[in-house]
C-alpha cells in the first residue's frame, strides 16, 4: 500500500539550532516529491519539488534532500518565523497510469525565541 | 487580485442541508482540485478536473458533488451535509497537465456540521 510518513509529527527547538524533518514513503513509480508550507489558518504553500534520489533544493534556511526512500528537510539556524507545519506530498504513477499524490500528515515545527 | 480565492472562509451549517464551497482562480490553470483536511489525515483529494466540463473523483468523493462550467470556477456542493464532513476544505489549481507540478493552495474553507 501506498504511504508517506513523516516524523517527528511535533518538534519545538530553539532559535538557530538546526534540525531535520523526515518523510518516509513506500511508492511505486515515484514521479516527484513535494514539500510544502502550513501556516495557520491558511492554505500549503509550495516550498521545493523533488524528482530523483540525489537531488537537493534550498531556499533561505531551507534544504530538501531526496534519497529512493525518503525526504528530509534540512532547517539551518531557523527563526521564529520558520514555524509551521511542513507538509510532504508524493506523487506516484500506478501500473495502469493512474496517477496519484499521497500527502503525509506533517510536522509541526515551532520556533522557540 | 490574481490567485486563488476560497469563499466562504468560514461556515456553519445543519444536518441534512445542501452547502455549496466556492473556488474562483484567475491564473487560467486547467487543472483544479478539492482536498478535505482533519486532524489525523493528510490532505486528502475529494474531486479534481482536468478542464471546463472534466471531472473525475479523487480518493473520499462520497457524498460531494463538483461541476466545472467554466476553467476558473469549481464549487463543490455537499448534497445533504453529515457531522462526518466537518472538515477544513482546501481549493487547489495547476499551471500544467503534468501531475509532477507544483499546485497553489486557496486560503481553506473551514466547514462545521452541527
Amino acid at each position: 500500500e501506498d504511504q508517506v510518513t513523516q516524523s517527528p509529527e511535533a518538534l519545538r527547538l530553539q532559535e538557530g539550532e538546526s534540525s531535520s524533518l523526515n518523510c518516509s514513503y513506500t511508492v511505486s513509480g515515484l514521479r516527484g516529491l513535494f514539500w510544502y508550507r502550513q501556516d495557520p489558518g491558511k492554505g500549503p504553500e509550495f516550498l521545493f519539488t523533488l524528482y530523483s534520489a540525489g537531488e537537493e533544493k534550498e531556499k533561505e534556511r531551507l534544504k530538501a534532500t531526496l534519497t529512493k526512500k525518503e525526504s528530509f528537510l534540512h532547517i539551518t539556524a531557523p527563526k521564529p518565523e520558520d514555524s509551521a507545519t511542513y507538509l510532504c506530498a508524493v506523487h506516484r504513477r500506478g501500473r495502469n497510469r493512474d496517477d496519484k499524490i499521497i500527502f503525509g500528515k506533517g510536522t509541526r515545527l515551532h520556533i522557540l525565541p | 487580485d490574481a490567485g486563488i480565492t476560497q469563499s466562504p472562509r468560514y461556515k456553519i451549517t445543519e444536518t441534512g442541508r445542501q452547502v455549496t464551497l466556492m473556488c474562483h482562480q484567475t491564473w487560467s490553470h486547467s487543472y483544479m482540485f478539492w482536498y478535505r483536511q482533519d486532524l489525523g489525515h493528510g490532505l486528502r483529494l475529494i474531486y479534481y478536473s482536468a478542464a471546463a466540463d472534466i471531472t473525475d473523483k479523487g480518493e473520499v468523493p462520497d457524498g460531494y458533488v463538483v461541476s466545472r462550467s467554466k476553467t476558473e470556477n469549481f464549487p463543490l456542493t455537499l448534497e445533504s451535509a453529515t457531522r462526518s464532513q466537518t472538515s477544513v476544505y482546501f481549493c487547489a489549481s495547476k499551471i500544467s497537465e503534468a501531475m509532477n507540478t507544483e499546485a497553489f493552495f486557496g486560503q481553506g474553507t473551514r466547514l462545521t456540521v452541527v
